[in-house]
């Protein structure tokens, strides 16, 4: 297995503009989370979705922020507009059931807003 | 609020030696915890894990402990090596809930 696959790598863009982060889960996995990574608060949960519906949204910091979930291969997230403060590294994990084992991470998006 | 705290950024070793990371956390509803390892440009893979109904997890060189009381967990790696260099994030879960709530990360460097 690919593992769970993130595009783009890197993405830069500037203030104001849409910018969507691609996720790929690992086949068979029924669960789905997007991160965010800063350094001062560390691995913060933005939304999770279990069969590729949003079980829990309550970490996405505002309006601008959106996910979706159209099947069970494939997520976005988008950012509209986007702000300098959105700069960060998001992550995508997926797992099979209660994540007891944990989940399984991309190696996630760099996101820079200039 | 932050859940879980790493209250130490970052931890410099001597090869050979011991490396304990700590972890505190706040929700005593926790009743189990994972640590994570991750390089740069890569995400997190997992590492250890242990429940609640435990205060010990052995892997190999590394070992988790946990003092539910003390709402306190830490790994230790013995011995430390070079390429356990990385940053170590904790993470807690309430069973049930299906999410992790990860700390802000200690980034270990392993001095040869």
């Amino acid at each position: 297995d690919a593992g769970v696959i993130q595009s783009p790598r890197h993405e830069v863009t500037e203030m104001g503009q849409e910018v969507t982060l691609r996720c790929k889960p690992i086949s068979g996995h029924d669960y789905l989370f997007w991160y965010r990574q800063t350094m001062m608060r560390g691995l913060e949960l933005l939304i999770y979705f279990n069969n590729n519906v949003p079980i829990d949204d309550s970490g996405m910091p505002e309006d601008r922020f959106s996910a979706k979930m159209p099947n069970a291969s494939f997520s976005t997230l988008k950012i509209q507009p986007s702000e300098p403060r959105d700069s960060a590294v998001y992550f995508c994990a997926s797992s099979f059931g209660t994540g007891i084992i944990g989940y399984t991470f991309g190696s996630g998006t760099r996101l820079t807003v200039v | 609020d932050q859940q879980v705290k790493q209250n130490s950024p970052s931890l410099s070793v001597q090869e050979g030696r011991i490396s304990i990371l700590n972890c505190d956390y706040t929700n005593s509803m926790f009743d189990y915890f994972l640590w994570y390892k991750k390089y740069p440009a890569e995400g997190p893979t997992f590492l250890i894990s242990i429940s609640s109904i435990k205060d010990k997890n052995e892997d190999g060189r590394f070992t988790v402990f946990l003092n539910k009381s003390a709402k306190h967990l830490s790994l230790h790696i013995v011995p430390s090596q070079p390429g356990d260099s990385a940053v170590y994030f904790c993470a807690a879960m309430i069973t049930g809930t299906y999410k992790y709530i990860f700390g802000t990360g200690t980034r270990l460097k392993v001095l040869a």
